[in-house]
């Protein structure tokens, strides 16, 4: 099993480019998350998926789009990126009944 | 306002001896909350669960404790070792399935 996967590692924007993070899991959980970890901030929710198909608003939504593409993916998009979205970017996941969530090994976003 | 607060010192612990970290927490009402570890460069790893009806939880040389009154949790590490310097997150469930982090708090054990 891999877990949770995320590509890219690193990405370096230029402010106003678009770009589409992705996350994949294998163990089959239904619940997807998308947290940015920025320094003294601590990780905040952007986005998350309760199951396939439906899709929720977090603490910091604006400036981010999401889609649940099946059970497995759930992509991060940024439409117009903006230096304020430089940040590390972690994917998570949950399967409901263990009530703990894994985490992916994060991308790191620059945007200048 | 909600706020979770874990301490933003590191803390500077002799090998051997028991680190303990603190969660605080206002305006939650999480019916359990979960200790992660974060090695720098990479994601949070999950460690312990506590949920409201429980006191204590243990696995291995990890310790944590839930006081719903006090709005607080500790988190021990016993006999603390080299390999458990990193940063440790608090994080409270609310909603459906989302989890409130901490901002985390830095272990350095001195060998």
């Amino acid at each position: 099993n891999a877990g949770v996967t995320q590509t890219p590692k690193f990405q370096v924007l230029k402010t106003g480019q678009s770009m589409t993070l992705q996350c994949a899991q294998d163990m089959n959980h239904n619940s997807m998350y998308w947290y940015r970890q920025d320094p003294g901030m601590g990780l905040r929710l952007i986005y998350y998926s309760a199951s396939e198909g439906t899709t929720d608003k977090g603490e910091v939504p604006n400036g981010y789009n999401v889609s649940r593409l099946n059970k497995r993916e759930f992509s991060l998009r940024l439409e117009s990126a903006a230096p304020s979205q430089t940040s590390v970017y972690f994917c998570a996941s949950e399967s409901g009944q263990e009530e703990t969530q894994y985490f992916g090994p994060g991308t790191r976003l620059l945007v200048l | 306002s909600q706020k979770i607060e874990q301490n933003s010192e590191a803390l500077n612990i002799q090998e051997g001896k028991t680190a303990t970290l603190t969660c605080n927490y206002t305006n939650y009402s999480p019916a359990y909350l979960q200790w992660y570890r974060q090695d720098p460069g990479r994601g949070p790893v999950f460690l312990l669960l506590i949920r409201e009806n429980e006191k204590e939880k243990r696995k291995e040389r990890l310790k944590v404790t839930f006081d719903t009154t006090l709005k607080q949790s500790l988190f021990h590490i016993t006999a603390s070792q080299p390999a458990d310097s990193a940063t440790y997150l608090c994080a409270l469930a609310y909603g459906n399935n989302r989890l409130a982090f901490g901002k985390g708090n830095q272990v350095v054990v001195i060998p």
